[in-house]
């Protein structure tokens, strides 16, 4: 079974500019998050999708961050314009609803460095 | 809000020695996760507890869940240096279908 794809691996921009990421969750799972780690810190919620509706983006900047998914499957997420406190790792994960185990398998990850 | 707390967050042990994580969290929660992440990586499952008195074991881990006292451990047998990394517990506010909250996390690292 393929995990969750996360692109790029790496990205490096200066403050101001925009950025977008992009996540392709495990194939049958109708719930996607978007994740922020801080370096030394737990990832911390973003925005979560149940479809292709937004469940939860309460913790989102939405200011300056935005995210879709318009079929339900693929995600993205960006930010305009970045500020240096976002540099961090943003992590994709995907789970399955239901009432048993709704583990979060997670992506790798993007590597965001804001200079 | 949900808070979850690990301790230590910086744990430096011997090989083949024991040695317990905790993470408390603040709110009723029948479900805990916890996670390894090494280095660069991403977040590797590695136990699912989702009722009280919940054991699972790997290997050299153990986790347990004690859903009254809002704790879970993860025991430490006899460490070797493969499993250096850092390891995060995360709760599920809701039981069910709701974004976990990560505790800060604890950095393992095993020296011979």
């Amino acid at each position: 079974e393929a995990g969750v794809a996360q692109s790029p691996r790496y990205k490096i921009i200066e403050k101001r500019q925009s950025v977008a990421f992009w996540c392709n969750p495990i194939s049958g799972h109708a719930t996607l998050y978007w994740y922020q780690q801080i370096l030394g810190q737990g990832p911390k919620l973003l925005i979560q999708f149940q479809n292709n509706g937004v469940v939860d983006d309460s913790q989102l900047p939405k200011d300056r961050f935005s995210a879709e998914r318009l079929k339900g499957v693929d995600s993205t997420l960006k930010i305009q314009p970045a500020k240096l406190e976002d540099s961090a790792v943003y992590l994709c994960a995907s789970s399955q609803p239901g009432q048993g185990n709704t583990e979060a398998f997670f992506g790798q990850g993007t590597r965001l460095t804001v200079v | 809000e949900l808070k979850v707390e690990q301790n230590p967050l910086f744990l430096s042990m011997q090989e083949g020695k024991n040695y317990t994580i905790y993470c408390n969290y603040s709110t009723t929660s029948d479900r805990l996760y916890w996670y390894r992440q090494d280095p660069g990586k991403s977040l590797e499952s590695l136990f699912v507890l989702l009722s009280n008195g919940a054991v699972k074991q790997e290997g050299r881990l153990m986790a347990s869940l004690d859903t009254k006292a809002r704790l879970s451990t993860l025991h430490i047998t006899a460490a070797v240096h493969d499993l250096s990394a850092t390891y995060f517990c995360a709760v599920d506010p809701r039981s069910g279908n709701t974004p976990l909250v990560f505790g800060k996390g604890t950095r393992l690292s095993v020296i011979a």
